[in-house]
């Protein structure tokens, strides 16, 4: 049972353009709701994280949308530039247990 | 301050073998977690250990295993490999249990021949 869905498995956008990816969870002992940014050869980094209690975080050119009622989080990546071009995971975990449950993960490509 | 460091980066064993992987936290985080990351299933969670003590264990078979020192380093092992254990290997740590922020390793590519 997959505890967090993430869509679309793969992304192209060029240069200057949003890029989007979404995810949904089923369960609502999830509280805090990080997106991670790997490169090739390389592990996963935190990009930028949300919890529940807010239904939008922006950092630079990255915003976390929340839906709570939805059991939605999305990442907008504004300005999209060729260095953004790497998979991103959405990522879940509820408070009482150090677990993450990841998506399945998006490769971006942002052309040039 | 630096990163978590495994190692080896790079393994090639064979079906039967067995395995142990390394893993050092960040200087002063007491937490590790161990996460298996494949192209087919994505990267799943495998056991935390802090205190040198097992918190949280994935569903993984018992050929999977792992331990923690009172340095905070942690080993996992797998036993007697089989072809679908090729993935890489990420350890990740944290401050303490139950810490939001996790810091990845660059992670251990195993490859079962």
């Amino acid at each position: 049972q997959q505890q967090v869905k993430q869509s679309p498995q793969s992304l192209i956008v060029q240069k200057g353009g949003i890029s989007i990816i979404n995810c949904a969870y089923e369960n609502t002992a999830f509280d805090y709701f990080p997106w991670y940014q790997q490169f090739p050869g390389k592990g996963p980094a935190l990009l930028i994280a949300i919890r529940p209690d807010v239904s939008e975080k922006k950092e630079g050119r990255f915003t976390i949308s929340f839906n709570k009622s939805a059991k939605q989080f999305s990442l907008h990546i504004m300005d999209s530039q060729p260095g953004d071009s790497a998979t991103y995971f959405c990522a879940a975990k509820a408070y009482n247990f150090n677990k993450f449950y990841f998506g399945s993960g998006t490769k971006l490509n942002v052309k040039p | 301050k630096a990163g978590v460091t495994q190692t080896p980066r790079y393994l090639i064993k064979t079906r039967g073998q067995q395995v142990t992987l390394s893993c050092s936290p960040i200087s002063g985080h007491r937490s590790v977690s161990w996460y298996q990351q494949t192209p087919g299933q994505g990267l799943q969670f495998l056991f935390e250990y802090f205190s040198e003590t097992q918190r949280n264990k994935g569903n993984f078979p018992g050929r999977f295993s792992g331990r923690q020192f009172s340095n905070s380093r942690s080993e996992m092992n797998v036993s007697t490999l089989e072809l679908g254990d090729s993935a890489l290997y990420l350890c990740a740590s944290s401050l303490m249990a139950k810490d939001n922020e996790q810091f990845f390793g660059p992670g251990t590519r195993l490859t079962v021949l």
